[in-house]
């Protein structure tokens, strides 16, 4: 079965800094999608990355990206330089492709608190 | 108006009561989902549609009734819900069909409050 796990329930950064939010994911499928999404106070889940099983470098997104550890089966978010706007719920997410593609399942979030 | 639209964003129910969740999308796509979300879990898959066909139903109770009349829209028809069904619920939309590499697109979800 597939499942994702974040670890870390709740996260204090100062403004600035860098943060890394932890996911691990575990799968037997060899092809599989990796996201992170973020969910403000609003409720809205937004879109930040994307990983691919198969993608050899490290997914880039402005100041996010992901670090993808294929062997370890993590796929850790990196924040660069952490702003206020950037405090919100963040969720790690897979999608395998023995799946049909349809079923994208999502870790249980972090939230990330920035401070000035 | 662009991306993906919900309606409304708060609901209050009774247990006898009939409502119905409207989602649109304005992305072109060709999956759509119904997602819920309660406080301390992880959100849970509950239907999906592709090219209005569903083929995801997540062992839902049958008290929650989707419907995907094309492409653009989605429901998510209610009836004698229970207290334990109050989440919030969010409707997403992905570009391609069964494609592990599509991001979710979603709305800012319904909070619903079943009383």
């Amino acid at each position: 079965a597939q499942k994702i796990t974040q670890t870390q329930p709740g996260m204090f950064v100062q403004e600035k800094e860098a943060v890394t939010l932890d996911c691990t994911y575990d799968t037997s499928d060899p092809s599989y999608g990796l996201f992170w999404y973020k969910q403000p106070s609003s409720g809205e889940m937004i879109f930040l990355i994307y990983q691919g099983s198969y993608d050899q470098q490290n997914a880039t997104e402005g100041r996010y990206s992901l670090n993808f550890q294929k062997a370890r089966k993590s796929a850790n978010l990196v924040i660069s330089a952490s702003q206020l706007g950037d405090s919100a719920m963040y969720f790690c997410a897979m999608t395998g492709g023995n799946t049909g593609g349809f079923k994208t399942i999502f870790g249980a979030g972090t939230r990330l608190f920035v401070k000035a | 108006e662009t991306g993906v639209t919900q309606t409304p964003r708060h609901l209050v129910m009774g247990m006898t009561n009939k409502k119905s969740l409207k989602c649109e999308q304005h992305l072109g796509h060709n999956a759509m989902y119904w997602y819920k979300q309660s406080a301390k879990k992880p959100l849970e898959l509950m239907f999906v549609y592709s090219l209005e066909e569903r083929v995801e139903n997540n062992s839902v109770p049958s008290r929650f009734s989707p419907e995907c009349p094309n492409s653009s829209h989605l429901f998510l028809h209610l009836h004698t819900l229970q207290p334990e069904d109050s989440a919030l619920y969010l409707c997403a939309s992905s570009a391609a069909s069964g494609q592990y590499n599509s991001p979710l697109h979603f709305g800012n979800g319904t909070r619903l409050t079943v009383t």
